[in-house]
């Protein structure tokens, strides 16, 4: 069973659309993240959710909402669609945010390369 | 906020060769230093991490070295093999449960 699963893989996509990509975790951690990897491949967090509460929120556009409906899903919806928007998005998990020390591996799932044309 | 520096961002050695990739950061609150490898169309995964208590961590052909005071940390990869090819990423990671990551090297060994 694969422990971080993100849908779609691909997407491609016009300007100004609606999009959503979706993540799920079978691992039972806590926190979840949301990566973005550009065609530099620099990695770049963007949000972290613990137990359905947001912890971190970069500086990201508004038109970026993440969802946690429960703590092993972390939605990603995009508004708006831009083409510098296009890259591969990451969905993480991390086992340790819940209890000192806080620190930990962080789990990736596969990502999902969203192209806006 | 914290930030991570990466060099070198490309390295190409012969199969066989040692690979050396040095970070630096510099938030000293930072406490948890783990390194990632990404192959092609996969996401990051963990190959090796240090805690600040630790100066340095080995496992099999990689270890990792820590230098708090002067806030770099190294990967090491020994007996290098072509499957070793892959971007690397080092992160720094605080309390407060944010990595934050080096740019990559996209490291190529050569059979």
């Amino acid at each position: 069973d694969t422990a971080v699963s993100q849908t779609p893989k691909y997407l491609v996509t016009q300007m100004g659309n609606d999009k959503s990509i979706k993540c799920e975790q079978n691992l039972g951690h806590d926190t979840m993240y949301w990566y973005k990897q550009d065609s530099k491949k620099f990695l770049k967090i963007m949000f972290s959710y613990n137990n359905k509460e947001l912890i971190i929120n970069e500086t990201v556009p508004n038109r970026f909402s993440p969802k946690s409906p429960d703590k092993a899903h972390l939605n990603l919806h995009i508004n708006s669609l831009e083409l510098g928007d296009s890259a591969v998005y990451f969905c993480a998990s991390s086992p340790l945010l819940s209890r000192r020390p806080l620190t930990g591996e962080l789990f990736f799932g596969e990502g999902s390369r969203l192209t806006v044309l | 906020g914290e930030n991570v520096e990466q060099h070198p961002s490309t390295l190409s050695v012969q199969e066989g060769d040692s690979a050396v990739i040095k970070c630096t950061y510099s938030d000293s609150a930072s406490n948890y230093f783990p390194w990632y490898k990404q192959e092609l169309g996969k996401g990051p995964q963990l190959i090796i991490d240090i805690r600040s208590n630790v100066g340095e961590k080995k496992d099999q052909r990689i270890a990792v070295t820590l230098n708090k005071t002067a806030k770099h940390f190294s990967l090491h990869i020994t007996e290098t093999q072509p499957e070793d090819s892959a971007v690397y990423f080092c992160a720094a990671e605080t309390n407060a449960g944010k990595s934050t990551f080096g740019d990559g090297t996209t490291l190529t060994v050569k059979p």
